[in-house]
């Protein structure tokens, strides 16, 4: 079955531009979602179709993908930002594999 | 507003079935594609199950195939999630989610509040 990949982890300062990888085989050939989950909330979805923003997402959150990698950019952190980041690529129709997921710390 | 209610979880023992509803409000039901994901604890998300508005495409994840079966009642507005064979490493928050897409799926916008599902073994 298919699989994506990310950091456990990632660190910015705060104002800073934070990216977070997201690598699987093929990855440019599959649409990619990015979401922002933070304790005891339900997740967001931040990106559609590997770089769409839903309405209501801030232009500071972008992505783009290039070979076997997406990429999420947070561009001027913020501590509200601290959060677990999932990218997720759609594997068949109805099948959206998850990456295990991502940290992001602000300090 | 657009919203999902999941019922259904709780606690069951190793080998028995259980079965998860979703309510949906605000929004045209029958014209998206509907997903459940749960998410264990300490562990991240993990896609399981997804189902077309016509419930003529439907997928399930390796770790649940041939155990759990994703079905929908468009006239009710209802998502379910038929659980049978629990294993306690089925134990997980369970999220019913709306995608933006109608055949397949595109990106999980909106999510309900989860539903606890707890196996012991």
């Amino acid at each position: 079955s298919y699989e994506v990949t990310q950091p456990l982890s990632v660190s910015v300062s705060p104002g800073q531009t934070a990216n977070i990888a997201c690598s699987g085989e093929e990855l440019s050939d599959k649409y990619t979602s990015w979401y922002q989950h933070k304790p005891g909330q339900s997740p967001l979805l931040l990106i559609y179709h590997d770089t769409q923003r839903p309405s209501g997402i801030p232009e500071r959150f972008s992505a783009s993908t290039s070979g076997n990698t997406a990429t999420l950019t947070i561009s001027g952190t913020q501590a509200m930002d601290e959060a677990d980041y999932y990218c997720q690529a759609w594997d068949t129709s109805t099948a959206g594999v998850f990456g295990g997921g991502t940290e992001l710390t602000v300090l | 507003e657009e919203q999902l209610v999941e019922s259904g979880g709780g606690l069951v023992q190793s080998g028995r079935s259980l079965r998860l509803s979703c309510a949906a409000a605000g929004f045209n039901f029958d014209t998206y594609v509907m997903h459940w994901v749960r998410q264990a604890p300490g562990k991240g998300l993990e896609w399981i199950s997804g189902i077309s508005w016509n419930s003529l495409v439907i997928g399930h994840a390796d770790a649940v195939k041939g155990r759990f079966t994703i079905s929908r009642d468009n006239a009710k507005n209802s998502l379910y999630l038929q659980m049978n064979s629990l294993r306690p490493e089925d134990t997980a928050m369970y999220y019913c989610v709306k995608d933006l897409g109608t055949q397949q799926g595109i990106g999980m916008d909106v999510w309900g509040q989860g539903t606890t599902v707890s196996v012991s073994s």
